[in-house]
């Protein structure tokens, strides 16, 4: 069953304007954390900003922030003042136990973001 | 800081070949993560090490199986390779097990 649903197959924004990339997740589990990655076109992963299940405030990092509403399972990704350089794909991921004393981290299947200038 | 260092980048095989992906983690990381992005599938989590054992598996057959060494280094090895396992694969090294993800650039493979 797919426990990270990013709805927004592609997303365009004006540059200098925020957005907001969607993310909702499931599990059972009462200890998780929520991460979000960009890759660039380059293919590299990079870590943009976590939000653990217990944390009680919104994360944030710069020009992201993290719009946590875990009564809703939802974990929204908000880009203040889009670059050109935030030109990207965006995965939301979740961090869950296994039951077998491991983790695994599983992704969503991404929102490509398209800043105009 | 050196980042978590994958080899080769690019490969090219035929089917029935194997194949052996290297991964060097961050420094001081001592959980290895293993994934495979396609375009139609994503990103799919192989397997975690941790300090040398095995700690979780995603859900692919038995051809594909890795390994961790006592420095943290890890190797992924895919038997028998198929048309379908020509894909981006990634691997990423944390602190913890539960930390965020470092990612290497990845190998990209194809299978002629």
């Amino acid at each position: 069953a797919q426990k990270i649903t990013q709805t927004q197959p592609g997303m365009f924004v004006q540059e200098k304007e925020a957005v907001t990339l969607d993310c909702t997740y499931d599990t059972s589990d009462p200890s998780y954390g929520l991460f979000w990655y960009k890759q660039p076109s380059s293919g590299e992963m990079i870590f943009l900003i976590y939000q653990g299940s217990y944390d009680q405030q919104n994360a944030t990092e710069g020009r992201y922030s993290l719009n946590f509403q875990k009564a809703r399972k939802s974990a929204n990704l908000v880009i203040s003042a889009s670059q050109l350089g935030d030109s990207a794909m965006y995965f939301c991921a979740m961090r869950e136990g296994s039951g077998t004393g491991g983790f695994k981290t599983i992704f969503g299947a991404g929102t490509r973001l398209f800043v105009k200038a | 800081k050196a980042g978590v260092t994958q080899t080769p980048r690019y490969l090219i095989k035929t089917r029935g070949q194997q194949v052996t992906l290297s991964c060097s983690p961050i420094s001081g990381h001592r959980s290895v993560s293993w994934y495979q992005q396609t375009p139609g599938q994503g990103l799919q989590f192989l397997f975690e090490y941790f300090s040398e054992t095995q700690r979780n598996k995603g859900n692919f057959p038995g051809r594909f199986s890795g390994r961790q060494f006592s420095n943290s280094r890890s190797e992924m090895n895919v038997s028998t390779l198929e048309l379908g396992d020509s894909a981006l694969y990634l691997c990423a090294s944390s602190l913890g097990q539960g930390s965020e993800l470092f990612f290497g650039s990845g190998t990209q493979l194809s299978v002629l």
